[in-house]
């Protein structure tokens, strides 16, 4: 079945500091989501791509769909300790099920004030 | 978000016990999952479906079961649960080709 690479699985930063995570894949994918989980909550979606190359922010979030539709990347500017949690990444296949929603293994975040 | 409430929020049972993990979700969407979380593994699939009386196998199936009888609640069941199943479970709502939203998950601890 599909794998997901995502990386790394968990950092350490300095409140204030960029942050850059990954997600590799095997084969390709239509969807690529970034959901946030805090401890005790269910995930939370953060941002949603479409489309091979697109360029998507929210607010301190940047995430991008790689070109090969194989990998993406989730960046988080100028963190601030309620960006602690757990960072997933899933990547969705279209088709005639169209349910199929493989999720990376998390990267844990920790931000020191 | 889906407004997917999940009951109850924690769960302590014996092996062999049968537990049933209940959610309802208020957007009236027409896709259900269900989910479990391991540390270090992530989301694996268990069940999903599509619309009322649909049932679909996941990843990981074997030892549970679902039932589906309204569009707004799916229900999971463990018919003889086992330690290994000790894990935290989530349920998500979702239509076609948009993302799912999830619930804030059932602890469930076999003894």
């Amino acid at each position: 079945g599909q794998q997901l690479n995502q990386s790394p699985q968990s950092m350490f930063i300095q409140e204030g500091e960029d942050v850059s995570m990954n997600c590799t894949s095997s084969s390709i994918f239509n969807t690529w989501l970034w959901y946030k989980q805090d401890p005790g909550e269910g995930p939370v979606l953060l941002i949603a791509l479409y489309k091979a190359g697109e360029l998507t922010s929210n607010g301190r979030l940047t995430a991008q769909f790689g070109i090969t539709r194989k990998d993406s990347f989730l960046n988080i500017s100028a963190s601030i300790p309620s960006d602690v949690g757990i960072y997933f990444c899933a990547g969705q296949l279209s088709g005639g099920s169209n349910y199929k929603l493989t999720f990376g293994k998390g990267t844990l975040l920790t931000v020191n004030p | 978000d889906a407004d997917v409430t999940q009951t109850p929020r924690n769960r302590i049972t014996k092996t062999g016990k049968r537990i049933m993990l209940e959610c309802s979700q208020t957007k009236g969407h027409d896709r259900m999952y269900w989910y479990r979380q391991d540390p270090g593994l992530g989301l694996r699939l268990i069940y999903y479906s599509f619309d009322v009386k649909d049932i679909n196998k996941g990843e990981i199936s074997d030892g549970y079961s679902v039932s589906r009888q309204a569009q707004a609640k799916f229900s999971l069941s463990l018919e003889s649960a086992i330690p290994n199943q000790t894990a935290l479970y989530f349920c998500a709502a979702g239509q076609a080709g948009s993302p799912q939203h999830f619930g804030d998950g059932t602890r469930l601890s076999i003894l």
